[in-house]
């Protein structure tokens, strides 16, 4: 199976700032990765498909990118809704694996 | 608007047989795989498996197959995933999930159901 790391693992920061989470895959997944957002009670929520396009209905604030096989997921100027888990997933190979989360809090 | 609609909780005792589903809305149910997710309680999410209603091909994640069957009737819009023998630690909440490109079974999950609740307790 390919492995899905996710760094940090929790991380707290304020509204207005600039956050960044990664994702490193243990093989090259060429552009398949996936990110999604959970908030308590909710199912994920597909926020960036192909590493780096906005899914539709998703605030331009979120974007992806991509480096070999390192993956990032950018917030730029965090808002209050935006605290919840963010997973990645790679969807190159099955089992389309997800990394262990990211969760994110809002000072 | 396309939903995937879930059956609802479940509590069962280790060992009894179980069967959940996950009911599409909309005519184009047969052109779309249905994955299936496990998220355990306070943890992550763990892809599970996924079929194509069209023609029940099915892909399983090695670590889970012979412990669940997934299955699907493309004639009501609906898949199952099942148990014969539930057991403590298959106590979860299992999401259905469809892919955003028709026919695909690799692309990210956009349409989500509410997810069942399974409790297995004795």
């Amino acid at each position: 199976d390919i492995q899905m790391t996710q760094s940090p693992s929790s991380l707290s920061a304020s509204v207005g700032d600039r956050v960044t989470i990664t994702c490193r895959a243990s093989q090259s997944i060429s552009n398949y990765l996936n990110w999604y957002q959970q908030k308590p009670g909710q199912a994920p929520k597909l926020l960036i498909y192909d590493a780096s396009s906005l899914q539709s209905g998703v605030p331009s604030r979120f974007s992806g990118s991509a480096s070999g096989t390192d993956f990032i997921l950018t917030i730029c100027s965090l808002q209050p809704e935006d605290s919840a888990t963010y997973y990645c997933q790679q969807s190159h190979t099955a089992p389309l694996t997800f990394g262990q989360g990211t969760r994110l809090e809002i000072k | 608007e396309v939903q995937l609609v879930q059956s609802g909780p479940e509590v069962k005792k280790p060992g009894e047989s179980l069967k959940i589903s996950c009911k599409g809305s909309g005519n184009s149910f047969t052109n779309y795989w249905i994955g299936w997710v496990r998220q355990m309680p306070g943890k992550g999410l763990e892809w599970m498996g996924i079929i194509y209603p069209g023609d029940s091909d099915t892909r399983y994640s090695p670590s889970l197959q012979g412990q669940v069957t997934i299955s699907a009737d493309k004639s009501i819009s609906t898949a199952y995933l099942q148990w014969s023998g539930v057991r403590a630690s298959d106590t979860a909440m299992y999401y259905c999930a469809r892919p955003r490109e028709t026919g695909s079974s690799h692309a990210g999950f956009d349409i989500w159901g509410q997810g069942t609740m399974v409790t297995v307790s004795s």
